[in-house]
């Protein structure tokens, strides 16, 4: 059993469309963070959030942190070829102890 | 910047032997991990270094070993390679505990 979620598990989209990832826990997280890894790489840090409520904006890519932090976003305007990998959220939570990652959602963008 | 370095990129190892997964990090970071990512299981640590000096068991140990060499260094044994232990293997480090992570390229390990 995960004990973070994110869904879904897989997006195919064309390029200029929008998209939306989420990542899900019944546990209150102390900060949040996603990665993004591309094929034969290891996972690269996107953003991390911390406050419940938390907007960041990476580009074209908007991070939202849910107000209880027991969730996030991620949502990509007008998805490029280049964000075209696996995203990943990672959590920690006080009773956890530890960083716990979720598997991940594969993004497709073909041209 | 190298950054995190794994060697080796890619191995192929028969049931029974051992070896030694290499992890070196030039960012001055107190803390190191070992992960090992499976298709649909996302990445799970193996072993953690929170700081030079000490090391503890993470959330898959069974099977392996570890030693932080020094600051810069984090090694995984594998005594006797099993199927199971088929995977991905990736070496990471932070400034301290579960902070932004920096990750290596992997290795890719088959055991036969």
């Amino acid at each position: 059993t995960q004990l973070l979620e994110q869904s879904p598990q897989f997006l195919s989209i064309q390029e200029g469309e929008n998209l939306t990832v989420y990542c899900n826990s019944s546990s209150v997280f102390s900060s949040l963070q996603w990665y993004r890894q591309e094929p034969g790489e290891g996972p690269v840090l996107l953003v991390t959030v911390v406050t419940g409520g938390e907007v960041k904006k990476l580009k074209r890519l908007t991070f939202q942190f849910g107000d209880a932090r027991k969730d996030s976003s991620l949502h990509i305007t007008a998805a490029q070829p280049g964000d075209t990998g696996l995203y990943l959220c990672a959590g920690e939570t006080d009773s956890w102890g530890k960083l716990q990652f979720g598997a991940g959602t594969q993004v497709v963008v073909t041209p | 910047n190298a950054g995190v370095t794994q060697t080796p990129k890619f191995q192929v190892l028969k049931t029974g032997q051992s070896m030694t997964l290499q992890c070196a990090q030039d960012m001055n970071h107190n803390s190191m991990y070992w992960y090992r990512q499976d298709p649909g299981m996302g990445l799970r640590l193996i072993y953690y270094s929170a700081s030079e000096g000490t090391t503890d068991k993470g959330e898959v140990p069974n099977g392996y070993n570890v030693s932080r060499l020094n600051k810069r260094e984090f090694s995984l044994r594998l005594e006797s390679a099993a199927p199971s232990q088929t995977s991905v293997y990736f070496c990471a480090s932070s400034v301290v505990l579960y902070t932004e992570a920096f990750f290596g390229q992997g290795t890719r390990l088959t055991v036969v």
